[in-house]
C-alpha cells in the first residue's frame, strides 16, 4: 500500500461537536481527496486538493471544510457534526512527482469510521 | 459533472463461472476508467484500469472492455474463486476536472464454492 495513514481510525462523537480527521501521506503526491462511503451510495467525493492551499468542493461538501497547509497533510473538518455525517471516511492520493505512479491512479487510505450520536 | 451508473448492485455466481459488471457514463470527454475491489472492512484497491484510447485490457482472469460510442465499460472476471467475493466499484475520470474520479454505487459479488 502507498504510504497513506488516517487518524483517528475510529471516533464516536456527539451532535454539534467539531471533528477533524487527518490524512497523512509520505508519497509526495500532489492530489489528495476526501470521500465518504455509505451503504448504497458508493464513494462520494467531499473535497479535494490539487496542491498546497489549493482545494475544491466535491459533490457532498455541505457541512465540511478542508485545509492543506503542506503537501503531506490534508485535514477534513466537520464544524458541527450531525448524525447524517455518520459514515466511513476515506482519504485518497494520486500522482507521484518524479515517481513511477501514473497520474490517474488513486490510492486509498485505511479509512476512518465516524459515528455521530 | 459526470454521472456513472453501475449494474447489477448484487451478483451471485458459482465458483468457476464468469461474472460481468457493467457501467455507463455520461461525459463523452471522460478518458480514464478504473475498477476498484473492496473487501469487507478494507480500503478500495485498484485492480485494473483502461484509458479511452484502448478498447480492451486483460490481466490474468480479469478484463475490462470499453465502448466509447455507447459510453459504457464492463469488468469481466473468469474462473471465479471465493476470494473474488467483494464489492467492486467502477469509476470514470471526467474530462473537465484534473484527477477527479466519479464512482458507481458498487456491485456486491458473491462467489459460492
Amino acid at each position: 500500500d502507498a504510504g497513506i495513514t488516517q487518524s483517528p481510525r475510529h471516533k464516536v462523537t456527539e451532535t454539534g461537536t467539531p471533528v477533524t480527521l487527518r490524512c497523512h501521506q509520505t508519497e509526495n503526491h500532489r492530489y489528495m481527496y476526501w470521500y465518504r462511503q455509505d451503504p448504497g451510495h458508493g464513494l462520494r467525493l467531499i473535497h479535494y486538493s490539487y496542491g498546497v492551499k489549493d482545494t475544491d468542493k466535491g459533490e457532498v461538501s455541505d457541512g465540511y471544510s478542508v485545509s492543506r497547509s503542506k503537501t503531506e497533510d490534508f485535514l477534513l473538518t466537520l464544524e458541527s457534526a450531525t448524525s447524517s455525517q455518520t459514515s466511513v471516511y476515506f482519504c485518497a492520493i494520486s500522482e507521484s512527482i518524479g515517481g513511477g505512479i501514473s497520474y490517474n491512479e488513486q490510492f486509498f487510505g485505511p479509512g476512518t469510521r465516524l459515528t455521530v450520536l | 459533472g459526470e454521472n456513472v451508473e453501475q449494474h447489477p448492485s448484487t451478483l451471485s455466481v458459482q465458483e468457476g463461472d464468469s461474472a460481468v459488471i457493467k457501467c455507463t457514463y455520461s461525459d463523452s470527454a471522460s478518458n480514464y476508467f478504473p475498477w476498484y475491489k473492496q473487501e469487507l472492512g478494507k480500503r478500495p484497491q485498484l485492480i485494473i484500469d483502461i484509458r479511452s484510447n484502448v478498447g480492451e485490457k486483460k490481466d490474468q482472469r480479469i478484463a475490462v472492455t470499453l465502448n466509447k460510442t455507447a459510453k459504457h465499460f464492463s469488468l469481466h472476471i473468469t474462473e471465479t474463486q471465493p476470494e473474488d467475493s467483494a464489492v467492486y466499484f467502477c469509476a470514470a475520470r471526467g474530462g473537465s476536472t484534473l484527477g477527479r474520479l466519479y464512482f458507481g454505487r458498487g456491485t456486491q459479488l458473491t462467489v459460492w464454492p
